[in-house]
């Protein structure tokens, strides 16, 4: 099965810095990656996602970048905020069920 | 646009005990899916249903969870008995479709804890 890999576990920036998560993942079939943002006593909400004939995605301060060929994608936040501050998943799935594969999470801190 | 809404988002129970949790999903979405999140570790799939019909539930341990989606809407998913391993957040999400929306809406979760 799908294994998806995420660095780093913590992550503290301050206020205003870029910050960057990464994730691996194993099965080259896997062609959807969501990113996911869950605040304390919350469920997770996709934020981002990107699809495999995509390289590059962007909303607003929030992008995302995915290599097929070495099996990784990251997630890019600039300008940080301290609202940005949660817990942050990346995920992998293919075919038609569209099942995530999560990683274990970042936990992001932004300092005022 | 009402959330997914679940219930009751705290439990406390001893080993041995059984629980039950209950969700309701967005109005329309065919697909309910539960999750188990461990602490410090990412959601992982336990039973995706589409309708009243079950998908997969390959990762619900069977001997001692089961879930129902009666009528197509709302969902329970019931641990019996409980274990000390089985303290988690369990999330509910749900989706327009099978294929037809990638997007999965979460509720808050339940916090189970089993001493």
């Amino acid at each position: 099965g799908e294994n998806v890999e995420q660095h780093p576990s913590t992550l503290s920036v301050q206020e205003g810095d870029s910050a960057v998560i990464k994730c691996t993942y194993s099965d080259s079939a896997s062609n959807y990656f969501p990113w996911y943002k869950q605040e304390l006593g919350k469920g997770p909400q996709l934020i981002i996602d990107i699809r495999s004939n995509v390289g590059e995605k962007k909303d607003q301060r929030i992008a995302v970048t995915l290599n097929k060929t070495a099996k990784h994608f990251s997630l890019h936040i600039t300008e940080t905020q301290p609202e940005d501050s949660a817990v942050y998943f990346c995920a992998a799935s293919r075919g038609g069920s569209y099942i995530p594969t999560f990683g274990r999470g970042t936990s992001l801190i932004v300092h005022p | 646009e009402a959330g997914v809404a679940q219930s009751p988002r705290y439990k406390i129970i001893e080993k041995r005990q059984s629980v039950a949790f209950w969700c309701n999903p967005i109005s329309g979405h065919a697909t309910l899916y539960w999750y188990q999140q461990i602490l410090g570790q990412g959601p992982k799939l336990l039973i995706q249903f589409q309708n009243n019909g079950v998908v997969d539930d390959s990762q619900l341990p069977k001997d001692r969870f089961s879930a129902e989606r009666l009528k197509g809407v709302d969902s329970t998913l019931k641990i019996q008995p409980a274990k000390l391993e089985d303290s988690a957040v369990y999330l509910c999400a749900s989706s327009l479709g099978l294929g037809s929306s990638y997007e999965q809406y979460f509720g808050p979760g339940t916090r189970l804890t089993v001493t």
